[in-house]
């Protein structure tokens, strides 16, 4: 595997269940991050990693909670979601800083 | 709250003509990066640019970084049917509370 990957591609889940993403880098980058990408919306910014320690957390609701166990993976795990919490979820990966950011396929959530 | 918009939104041309996609903020800028998303995939880094005025090619694509750091833009010469995919501006700020903060997106399409 090269690059970053994400599991699952497409998920779909009903508000009560509690799922997790997973992210992979293969790039030795210290820093990972998650962004959202919805419909007409920006890219937002949602969680940071640095050397595994997380640096940023953009007012993100606590349904979501990340994860970097180390360097090269990162998780986001989901909790009772709310339909508006559907979007395409992208990692990324960096040597350091905000400078060539390396994303993944992402993974389409549908939240019923 | 700081905004980076793009205009168009959409744009479908022919084969063989030109266009420019514009970055605009009324924020100052450490540097501002273009990405191409294609579908399925998530964001590939193009081009950055960091010095006021500067201006960078990539093939057919041109970028350019306004004298005040404050908006971009993107020119493709002759356009062909690869070119397709939505198109994203992002600014980077390296202050006290460094962030990224990306453009709401130009959808282009090329027609054959």
């Amino acid at each position: 595997e090269t690059g970053v990957t994400q599991t699952p591609r497409h998920l779909v889940m009903g508000m009560t269940n509690k799922k997790s993403l997973k992210c992979e880098q293969h790039l030795g980058h210290n820093a990972m991050y998650w962004y959202k990408q919805s419909a007409k919306k920006p890219l937002e910014l949602m969680f940071v990693y640095n050397f595994k320690e997380q640096t940023e957390n953009n007012s993100v609701p606590s349904r979501f909670s990340p994860e970097c166990p180390n360097s090269s993976h990162l998780f986001l795990h989901l909790h009772t979601l709310q339909p508006e919490d559907s979007a395409l979820y992208l990692c990324a990966s960096s040597q350091d800083g905000w400078e060539t950011q390396y994303f993944g396929p992402g993974t389409r959530l549908l939240v019923l | 709250t700081q905004l980076l918009e793009q205009s168009p939104q959409f744009l479908s041309i022919q084969e063989g003509e030109n266009l420019t996609v514009y970055c605009n903020s009324s924020s100052v800028f450490s540097s501002l990066q273009w990405y191409r998303q294609e579908p399925g995939e998530g964001p590939v880094l193009l081009v950055t640019v960091v010095t006021g005025g500067e201006v960078k090619k990539l093939k057919r694509l041109t970028f350019q970084f306004g004298d005040a750091r404050k908006d971009s833009s993107l020119h493709i010469t002759a356009a062909q049917p690869g070119d397709t995919g939505l198109y994203l501006c992002a600014g980077v700020q390296y202050s006290s509370a460094s962030k990224i903060i990306f453009g709401s997106g130009t959808r282009l399409s090329i027609r054959p």
